[in-house]
């Protein structure tokens, strides 16, 4: 099936780091995806990660992909409170040929100064 | 180069009635798609329109239909509105169908079903 899972919410300190988790049920799915949601904003596409990769740095974001647990993480480096939104784990299944994504219900992160 | 844009960015709409949703691709860009994104819930994809043909649909009743234009701009339409229904629609588009293919989201349209 086809089905992405998050924590719904997630406090942190300005400078901390913050780990945002997903677990997703596709076995196939070829390419997972985080994005970031800002009030009255659409999606916006911070990192992807091939599914052959375990791991991806870009800046200050870390994504970190357990294949075997189908489970991806993304790490943001010393939080900021710009970085508070919504954060989005999304896959593509391994069944589609087009760029479906499956998203899950999406974290919550709130940045305290 | 404005990116992807959608119109109404509300709308207002009674149990039974039609609507219909609008977006621009961002420039270069021929592949579109929707997503139904329910108030604190992720978004849930409709369908992809490319060369003005509906390439893949996502569990959602026939209800719901779509148009793509030879400029490559959408429309979705939603028949017999539910309270159901009521949700942030976005399109997002991008330079091609395939799976590598980025995908770039407009702001949405907030529909209301009263």
């Amino acid at each position: 099936g086809e089905d992405v899972e998050q924590s719904l919410f997630l406090s942190v300190r300005e400078g901390d780091s913050s780990v945002i988790n997903c677990t997703y049920t596709d076995s196939s799915s070829t390419y997972l995806y985080w994005y970031k949601q800002e009030p009255g904003a659409g999606l916006q596409l911070l990192t992807y990660i091939f599914s052959n990769m375990d791991m991806k740095q870009d800046q200050r974001l870390t994504v970190l992909l357990n294949k075997k647990d189908k489970h991806l993480s993304l790490r943001i480096a010393d939080t900021q409170t710009g970085d508070s939104a919504i954060y989005f784990c999304a896959e593509t299944p391994g069944s589609s040929n087009t760029g479906k994504l499956i998203f899950g219900q999406g974290t919550t992160l709130q940045v305290k100064p | 180069d404005a990116g992807v844009t959608q119109s109404p960015t509300h709308l207002i709409k009674t149990r039974g009635q039609q609507v219909t949703l609008r977006c621009s691709p961002k420039s270069g860009h021929d592949t579109v798609s929707w997503y139904q994104q329910a108030l604190g819930q992720g978004p849930q994809f409709i369908f992809q329109y490319y060369e003005e043909e509906e390439r893949q649909r996502g569990n959602f009743p026939d209800r719901f239909s779509g148009h793509q234009f030879p400029n490559y701009s959408s429309e979705l339409n939603v028949n017999a509105l539910l309270l159901g229904d009521s949700a942030l629609y976005l399109c997002a588009s991008s330079p091609g169908d395939r799976v590598t293919d980025e995908q770039f989201f407009g702001p949405g349209t907030r529909l209301t079903v009263l």
